[in-house]
């Protein structure tokens, strides 16, 4: 079985600062996906990155990185000098390679405040 | 590019009355899959379809129908709707087996 946690219900932070998200997951397969998706106050969900179980490099994109660890099995994700505009709720997922469902933790809110 | 849309967008229902949720995509992706998110959930698969005329439970089938008869759609029925079923519904679609999936705009559904 798959499971993905988020043990950060919320978090808040002042614009401009650093923020992790943690992302904690559990799987017996060898192979298998995680991804992080945003869901702005709009509502609708937004993939943000998919990472494969054979690629441990970490990833920058612009003010977002991800640090992919399979020893501790983690996927964070950190915000560099936050904005407004990062304000949403943040859904960490895996899902085993080929399979149909994608496992979702229950997402961290984060709030960043001007 | 309209992508993947649904619709209705916000829905009021009372228990028992059936209702269907629509999700169109424009892609011609193969797979397609219905989530509901709840709080203290996250997202959790109802159904899914692997093609036209595929379609096979999720995590939560229970009180759903869904049917793939074209590629680009696939409807979700509430055959006789509960308060349990208030939550937000979202679509997804990808291309193949192993693709990132697309998630639609979402569907709010509340039950009386």
């Amino acid at each position: 079985a798959q499971k993905v946690t988020q043990a950060q219900t919320e978090i808040s932070v002042v614009e401009k600062e650093d923020v992790t998200l943690d992302c904690v997951y559990e799987t017996r397969d060898t192979t298998y996906y995680l991804f992080w998706y945003k869901q702005p106050p709009s509502g609708e969900l937004v993939f943000l990155i998919r990472r494969n179980s054979f690629d441990e490099q970490n990833e920058i994109s612009g003010r977002y990185s991800w640090n992919f660890q399979k020893s501790t099995s983690s996927f964070n994700f950190t915000i560099t000098a936050s904005q407004v505009v990062d304000s949403a709720v943040y859904f960490c997922a895996l899902i085993r390679t080929g399979a149909n469902n994608l496992f979702f933790g229950t997402g961290t809110r984060l709030t960043v405040i001007p | 590019d309209a992508g993947i849309t649904q619709s209705p967008r916000y829905k009021i229902t009372e228990t028992g009355r059936q209702v269907t949720l629509m999700c169109h995509q424009t892609w011609s992706h193969s797979y397609m899959f219905w989530y509901r998110q709840d709080l203290g959930h996250g997202l959790r698969l109802i159904y899914y379809s692997a093609a036209a005329d595929i379609t096979d439970k999720g995590e939560v089938p229970d009180g759903y129908v869904v049917s793939r008869s074209k590629t680009e759609n696939f409807p979700l029925t509430l055959e006789s709707a509960t308060r349990s079923q208030t939550s937000v519904y979202f679509c997804a679609s990808r291309v193949g087996a192993i693709e990132t999936q697309y998630f639609g705009p979402g569907t709010r559904l509340l039950v009386l």
